[in-house]
């Protein structure tokens, strides 16, 4: 099945420089990879997702990039600010479309220092 | 956007009681529910995929006669804990996904066995 592994654990920057958290995947037939917000005693909230057929989506701060062929995908927030301070997760799908399970990264706790 | 409502969002239970857990997905309807399980500082663990009308795939290590999952319509999916014990207390999170609506995640229940 699917394995995600996630780096760093954790992130400590200061306010307005970048962050950048990378994850790689195993399932080649995975096609979606969405990233969370995961924020104290709260569910998961996706901040942007990107599909294989895209190698790179941007919304104002936050991008992601995609390279299939290494299975990597990485979170970039630019500018960072204190309320970006949050757990950020990773996931991807196990490839079965669009209903198919997500299997979650070990997460990375962001520090944004003001 | 798509909602999905969980509850209750906190519980407290003696140890040897059932709990259930509800999910709804409010806007739109959910052809797949996923029930996820989350222990302090870790990442979200896949315990179930349930599809409207049939019996719920659990993964690999997640006890089915103690996780009881029930998804009886196209918004509303079940997580019974029965039995429980202290080493159930977890954030149970749930996740409806439906094609064209991605996944959506519930806010999440804080369950404590005492």
């Amino acid at each position: 099945g699917e394995n995600v592994e996630q780096h760093p654990s954790t992130l400590s920057v200061q306010e307005g420089d970048s962050a950048v958290i990378k994850c790689t995947y195993s399932d080649s037939a995975s096609n979606y990879f969405p990233w969370y917000k995961q924020e104290l005693g709260k569910g998961p909230q996706l901040i942007i997702d990107i599909r294989s057929n895209v190698g790179e989506k941007k919304d104002q701060r936050i991008a992601v990039t995609l390279n299939k062929t290494a299975k990597h995908f990485s979170l970039h927030i630019t500018e960072t600010q204190p309320e970006d301070s949050a757990v950020y997760f990773c996931a991807a799908n196990d490839g079965s479309g669009n209903t198919g399970k997500l299997i979650f990264g070990q997460g990375t706790t962001l520090q944004v220092k003001p | 956007g798509a909602v999905v409502s969980q509850h209750p969002s906190w519980v407290i239970c003696k140890s040897g009681t059932s709990v259930k857990i509800e999910c709804r997905s409010l806007d739109f309807q959910a052809t797949t529910m996923f029930w996820y399980r989350q222990f302090p500082k870790q990442s979200l663990m896949l315990m179930a995929t349930s599809n409207e009308g049939s019996k719920a795939t659990y993964e690999q290590g997640v006890e089915k006669d103690k996780f009881l999952i029930n998804h009886a319509s196209l918004t509303l999916s079940t997580l019974t804990v029965t039995s429980a014990h202290p080493e159930d207390s977890s954030f149970y999170i749930c996740s409806a996904s439906a094609a064209n609506y991605g996944y959506t995640f519930g806010s999440g229940t804080r369950l404590t066995v005492v």
